[in-house]
């Protein structure tokens, strides 16, 4: 069974410009979740989706967006972006969420911000 | 609001060693504990969880991990380490199981298994 896979898996971006990530989960898996995660705050979990809906969201400004598509495939969206966005971004995915499933996490994609 | 204190940033150890790393987390609530694992350049692997019954849980490469409710900590142990146990370990809490589900990460232990 192939994994959740991440693209791209690194990013060089400009402060001010706006980026786009992609995560494809297991397949079957419903639920797909974002983190965040920095040397200094650690990981932060950022939104997850459940069947094309918003299900849960952290504490992160309006820039940081998401959404999944029909076929569970999700993206997150950064606009504005700042130097203090650089991190590896994680997408982990779940047949539907909750404890009870396993989540399962993609290598990530790493975005710098200059 | 839950949060999770991993004591150690960083523990060095020998090959064979006995470690313990540490984790105690706040949660005004009943509690799900899990343990992560990553790899250098990889996403994170569950090591082990604890829902519900036994207060030991145990992985299927020798981690083991007990859960403590009157001192809050879920401390990840192993009586001997190899050389491949190095990497980062995560511990991780959520106090829901319904629709507000998210898991909330200790900033992480590296664990360096020296020869």
């Amino acid at each position: 069974k192939a994994g959740v896979t991440q693209t791209p898996r690194y990013l060089i971006k400009t402060r001010g410009q706006q980026v786009t990530l992609s995560c494809s989960p297991i397949s079957g898996h419903r639920s797909v979740s974002w983190y965040q995660q920095t040397p200094g705050q650690g990981l932060q979990f950022l939104f997850e989706y459940f069947s094309e809906t918003q299900r849960n969201k952290g504490n992160f400004p309006g820039r940081f967006s998401g959404r999944q598509f029909s076929n569970s495939r999700s993206e997150m969206n950064v606009s504005t972006l700042e130097l203090g966005d650089s991190a590896l971004y994680l997408c982990a995915s779940s047949f539907s969420g909750g404890p009870f499933y396993e989540q399962y996490f993609g290598p990530g994609t790493r975005l710098t911000v200059t | 609001a839950q949060s999770v204190t991993q004591l150690d940033s960083q523990v060095p150890v020998f090959e064979e060693a006995p470690v313990e790393l540490r984790c105690n987390y706040s949660s005004s609530v009943s509690v799900y504990l899990f343990w992560y694992v990553q790899y250098p350049n990889q996403g994170l692997q569950l090591l082990l969880k604890y829902l519900s019954g036994s207060t030991l849980v145990e992985s299927i490469n020798g981690f083991e991990a007990e859960f403590n409710k009157s001192q809050t900590s879920f401390h990840l142990r192993k009586p001997s380490v190899h050389i491949s146990d190095t990497a980062e370990y995560f511990c991780a809490v959520s106090d829901s199981g319904g629709s507000n589900y998210k898991l909330t990460f200790g900033k992480g232990t590296l664990l360096t298994v020296n020869p």
